[in-house]
C-alpha cells in the first residue's frame, strides 16, 4: 500500500514549456485534489475531482488543466509554464464515509525559469 | 466564500511547555469538518486531529487537543508537553460537505530545547 504517489519529485522548466504532474493513489478513494504551496500562502486548491469522471475548479485554476484518468490517477498539466507557477505541488486523496481525512503525496518542487 | 484565518504566523515555546495555536473560519454552513495538519521540514503533510462540526465534544489525540467553539467559528489546537519533534508548520483546514478543503496560511512553530 503505497498511499499517494507523485512524479516527478523535482522539475525545472523554461518559460513556455509544458509538462504533466502525475498522481496516483491505491486506497480506492473517490476524491482527489491538487494544491500548490507558496511561502506564506499555505496550500491553495487548484482543482479537485469528487469522483471518477468529474473535475472542478478550486481557488487558483488559471494556467492549469487536470485529467481524472481513472479512479486511481489524477494528473495536472501546465500547458505553457510561467515563473509564477514556481511552487511545490501536492496531490491528495480522500475517501470513506466516517474518517474524512486527506492523504497527501510527498510533493513536487517545480521551478520555472 | 469560506475563509480560514491563522493569526499567528510564527511561535516559539520551550520544550515541555503547552502551546495553543489559533484558527478561525468563516462559513454559513452547518455541517463541515475541521482539521489540523502538521508539516515538518520533510514537507510531508500529516493529519494531527480532526473535528466534525456536529460533535460538541472536543477531539483529542494524545498530547493534542482542540477547543472547538462553533458559534464563535473558532478551532484552536493545544499541544501539551511539547517536544522537539513538534517543530513544524501547522495548518488549520476546513472541509465543506461538497468536498472542497480550504487551508489557512499556517503557523510556524518552534520548540526550543
Amino acid at each position: 500500500n503505497a498511499g499517494v504517489t507523485q512524479t516527478p519529485k523535482f522539475q525545472v522548466l523554461k518559460t513556455g514549456q509544458s509538462m504533466t504532474l502525475q498522481c496516483a493513489q491505491d486506497m480506492n478513494h473517490n476524491s482527489m485534489y491538487w494544491y500548490r504551496q507558496d511561502p506564506g500562502m499555505g496550500l491553495r486548491l487548484i482543482y479537485y475531482s469528487a469522483s471518477e469522471g468529474t473535475t472542478d475548479k478550486g481557488e487558483v485554476p488559471n494556467g492549469y488543466n487536470v485529467s481524472r484518468l481513472n479512479k486511481r490517477e489524477f494528473s495536472l498539466r501546465l500547458e505553457s509554464a510561467a515563473p509564477s507557477q514556481t511552487s511545490v505541488y501536492f496531490c491528495a486523496s480522500r475517501g470513506g464515509q466516517v474518517y474524512n481525512e486527506q492523504f497527501f503525496g510527498p510533493g513536487t518542487r517545480l521551478t520555472v525559469l | 466564500a469560506q475563509t480560514v484565518t491563522q493569526s499567528q504566523p510564527e511561535m516559539s515555546v520551550q520544550e515541555a511547555e503547552t502551546v495553543t495555536l489559533s484558527c478561525t473560519y468563516d462559513t454559513s454552513e452547518n455541517n463541515y469538518y475541521l482539521f489540523w495538519y502538521k508539516q515538518p521540514p520533510s514537507r510531508q503533510m500529516i493529519l494531527v486531529i480532526r473535528q466534525e462540526a456536529y460533535k460538541q465534544q472536543n477531539a483529542t489525540e494524545n498530547r493534542f487537543s482542540v477547543n472547538f467553539q462553533k458559534a464563535a467559528k473558532s478551532f484552536s489546537l493545544k499541544i501539551s508537553d511539547s517536544q522537539l519533534g513538534d517543530t513544524a508548520m501547522y495548518f488549520c483546514a476546513f472541509m465543506r460537505i461538497d468536498d472542497k478543503i480550504i487551508f489557512g496560511k499556517g503557523t510556524r512553530l518552534h520548540i526550543l530545547p
